[in-house]
């Protein structure tokens, strides 16, 4: 499976402030996913990253609170935007391995901390 | 919209007891993944499943895709401390490879 790397792996950020979590995969994927995970809960789908073109958002999440950016086909950035203390969570980069029944693996997550 | 439910929502168990989880679905799947998410870690792939009535094993886990598509069971046989942490269900929206994920059952286990 891909080996995929996320920067920060923690912060603790200001509120008001915007913070940019960089996704690396050690291979090239077609498809790759960006996950919230609140305090306690299951995971979320933000957003599908696509390759040369605006992602494709979930309902619940917008572009100008969660650009996303992916200008290739082993990198994706997300960015959260005016951060409040409800955007605590872990932000997780997750890429489908078509090579291995669709499945799909995730990064260690950025835990962010919104003060 | 589709959802996943997982029982139970956590549970205790001894050192050496089997566990069994399960997630149900209001809606057909085509494929259910589980994992494994353990604290300050990102969810680790544990069994792949693809066709309806499939058991398969990963060392003492056993999962099985559900005759009505609209469930799976995780097994864990000989549970030993290292299991503590929660099992989430994962299952494609219709047609598409955006996966939702189940409530998750969080597993303790006592020594």
């Amino acid at each position: 499976s891909a080996v995929i790397s996320q920067k920060p792996s923690r912060d603790i950020c200001q509120r008001g402030t915007s913070l940019t979590i960089q996704c690396q995969v050690d291979s090239q994927v077609t498809m790759m996913f960006w996950y919230r995970q609140q305090p306690g809960q299951s995971l979320t789908l933000i957003a599908t990253a696509n390759q040369g073109s605006e992602a494709t958002y979930e309902s619940g999440f917008v572009i100008d609170k969660f650009p996303i950016s992916r200008p290739n086909l082993t990198f994706s950035t997300l960015t959260v935007s005016n951060m409040s203390p409800e955007d605590s969570s872990i932000y997780l980069c997750s890429v489908l391995d078509s090579y291995s029944g669709n499945t799909i693996y995730f990064g260690e997550g950025s835990w962010l901390t919104v003060v | 919209g589709q959802q996943l439910n997982q029982s139970p929502q956590s549970m205790f168990i001894q050192e050496g007891e089997d566990v069994s989880m399960n997630c149900t679905s209001s809606s057909i799947f085509n494929t259910w993944l589980w994992y494994k998410q353990d604290p300050g870690e990102g969810p680790v792939l544990l069994i792949a499943l693809y066709k309806a009535g499939e058991l398969t094993s990963n060392g003492r886990l056993t999962a099985q895709f559900g005759i009505t598509r609209k469930d799976s069971f995780l097994n864990i046989s000989a549970s030993i401390p290292s299991d503590v942490g929660i099992y989430f269900c994962a299952g494609p929206h219709s047609g598409t490879y955006k996966y939702i994920f189940g409530t998750g059952t969080r597993l303790k286990v006592l020594a």
